[in-house]
C-alpha cells in the first residue's frame, strides 16, 4: 500500500523559514517524479512546486520562485521542501504526492504551515 | 499560471447527472491531453477520479467520465449519488508546470 506522511508543519514568523518532509512506502519512491501542492484556509488546490526521479530536474509555480526549494533524498525515501521568506499568503496545507504520469494518484494527509507574528 | 476557471458550485437530485466545466488556455488545457480531476471531501486529501482527459482509475465508478474540447475539460458525474458530494478540482499539465482550477462544490439536493 502506497503511504505518503508529510511531517515538520507548525507556525512561523513572517520572513521565517521552514523545512517540511514527506516519508514515502509502498512503492519504488526513486521511479517517481514528486511534487507538492498547497492549500490555503477555505481556498483551492495550488501546485507548488516538482522534482524528477534523480533530482536533477526542479519546478516551481512562479510566487515560491526564489524563496522555496524542492529536494529529496532517494536513499531514505524522503521528499522535502524548503521554504525562505515566509509570507502570510504561504499559509496552508502542504501535501506531497506522487506522480503517476501526468496526474497525481496518491496523497499524502497533509502538513499545515502557519505564517503569522 | 493563472487558475483553470471552473463553476464554483454544481447541484442536482440524486440519479440525475452534472457536468463540471474546466476552462484553460491552448498552453494547458488545449495543448495537452492531460486533464485530471481530483475529488476533495471535507478534511481529507484529495483523491484522483480521471486522468488524461478520459481515463478512471481502478475503484472510481463507471457514473466518473471526462471530456475535452478545445480549451475546456468538463467532468460528468451520471446517476449522482449521496456521497458524490465533495469539492472536485481540475488539474492540467501545462509544459513543466501544472495548474489547478478553482475548485466546484457539487451539492446532492
Amino acid at each position: 500500500e502506497v503511504q505518503l506522511v508529510e511531517s515538520g508543519g507548525g507556525l512561523v514568523q513572517p520572513g521565517g523559514s521552514l523545512r517540511i518532509s514527506c516519508t514515502a512506502s509502498g512503492f519504488t519512491f526513486y521511479n517517481y517524479w514528486m511534487t507538492w501542492v498547497r492549500q490555503a484556509p477555505g481556498k483551492g488546490l495550488e501546485w507548488v512546486a516538482n522534482i524528477k526521479q534523480d533530482g536533477t530536474k526542479k519546478n516551481y509555480v512562479d510566487s515560491v520562485k526564489g524563496r522555496f526549494t524542492i529536494s529529496r533524498d532517494n536513499a531514505r525515501n524522503s521528499l522535502f521542501l524548503q521554504m525562505n521568506s515566509l509570507r502570510g499568503d504561504d499559509t496552508a496545507v502542504y501535501y506531497c504526492a506522487r506522480y503517476g504520469g501526468y496526474y497525481l494518484d496518491d496523497w499524502g494527509q497533509g502538513t499545515l504551515v502557519t505564517v503569522s507574528s | 499560471q493563472s487558475a483553470l476557471t471552473q463553476p464554483r458550485s454544481v447541484s442536482g437530485s440524486p440519479g440525475q447527472s452534472v457536468t463540471i466545466s474546466c476552462t484553460g488556455t491552448s498552453s494547458d488545457v488545449g495543448g495537452y491531453d492531460s486533464v485530471s480531476w481530483y475529488q476533495q471531501c471535507p478534511g481529507k486529501a484529495p483523491k484522483l477520479m480521471i486522468y488524461d482527459v478520459t481515463k478512471r482509475p481502478s475503484g472510481v465508478p463507471d457514473r466518473f467520465s471526462g471530456s475535452k474540447s478545445g480549451n475546456t475539460a468538463s467532468l460528468t458525474i451520471s446517476g449522482l449519488q449521496a456521497e458524490d458530494e465533495a469539492d472536485y478540482y481540475c488539474c492540467s499539465y501545462a509544459g513543466n508546470n501544472y495548474v489547478f482550477g478553482t475548485g466546484t462544490e457539487v451539492g446532492v439536493l
